[in-house]
């Protein structure tokens, strides 16, 4: 089976822009998560989706956002951006049937914010 | 709430000695404890989980964690280290029914020649 991608893997915005970064999970998995990775608040979740719907969300602002398509391929977004959101954006998928199954994690999308 | 703590940012081990990297948990109710590796540039990659049953789980590249209740601990262990075991590694935690994970800060892991 071939594993979560992502893309774009690198992208260079300028604070204020916005982004959308993809991630398409493994074959047959359901649930997707995203985490934001910095070297000072290291590894921190984002929200997660199952079938369309988010059904967890962490303490993030309301400029992250995120959607999931019926083929279960998701879309994060990140509305005017600021410095601190430079960071190592990676997407996990998994089965989706409970938190006892482990998460299958992508390379990640490395945003740098100017 | 649930945490995880990693109290050593930092573990080096001579190439062929047995290698443990610490790790406690907080989570109300049972845990479903996890260990990932990352290595440069890459995303994580999971090594291993506890879920149920015996409190010794073996995972990938010969590492094995033993889960311990009364220390709310779940070290990872390799009998004998590789230099390519060098790497950072993420103790996480879930509760059931939420697929959240909460990981700890990391420990990197360097073996030396």
């Amino acid at each position: 089976k071939a594993g979560v991608t992502q893309t774009p893997r690198y992208l260079i915005k300028t604070r204020g822009q916005q982004v959308t970064l993809s991630c398409s999970p493994i074959s047959g998995h359901r649930s997707v998560s995203w985490y934001q990775q910095t070297p000072g608040q290291g590894l921190q979740f984002l929200f997660e989706y199952f079938s369309e719907t988010q059904r967890n969300k962490g303490n993030f602002p309301g400029r992250f956002s995120g959607r999931q398509f019926s083929n279960s391929r998701s879309e994060m977004n990140v509305s005017t951006l600021e410095l601190g959101d430079s960071a190592l954006y990676l997407c996990a998928s998994s089965n989706g049937q409970g938190s006892s199954y482990e998460q299958y994690f992508g390379p990640g999308t490395r945003l740098t914010v100017t | 709430a649930q945490s995880v703590a990693q109290p050593e940012d930092q573990v080096n081990v001579a190439e062929g000695n047995p290698l443990t990297v610490k790790c406690t948990y907080s989570v109300s109710g049972n845990p479903y404890l996890f260990w990932y590796v990352q290595y440069p540039n890459r995303g994580l990659q999971f090594l291993l989980k506890y879920i149920t049953g015996d409190n010794l789980v073996k995972g990938s590249y010969g590492f094995e964690a033993e889960f311990n209740k009364s220390q709310t601990s779940f070290h990872l262990k390799k009998p004998s280290a590789l230099v390519s075991d060098s790497a950072l590694y993420f103790c996480a935690v879930a509760n059931f029914g939420n697929e959240k994970l909460t990981f700890g800060t990391g420990t990197r892991l360097t073996i030396i020649p």
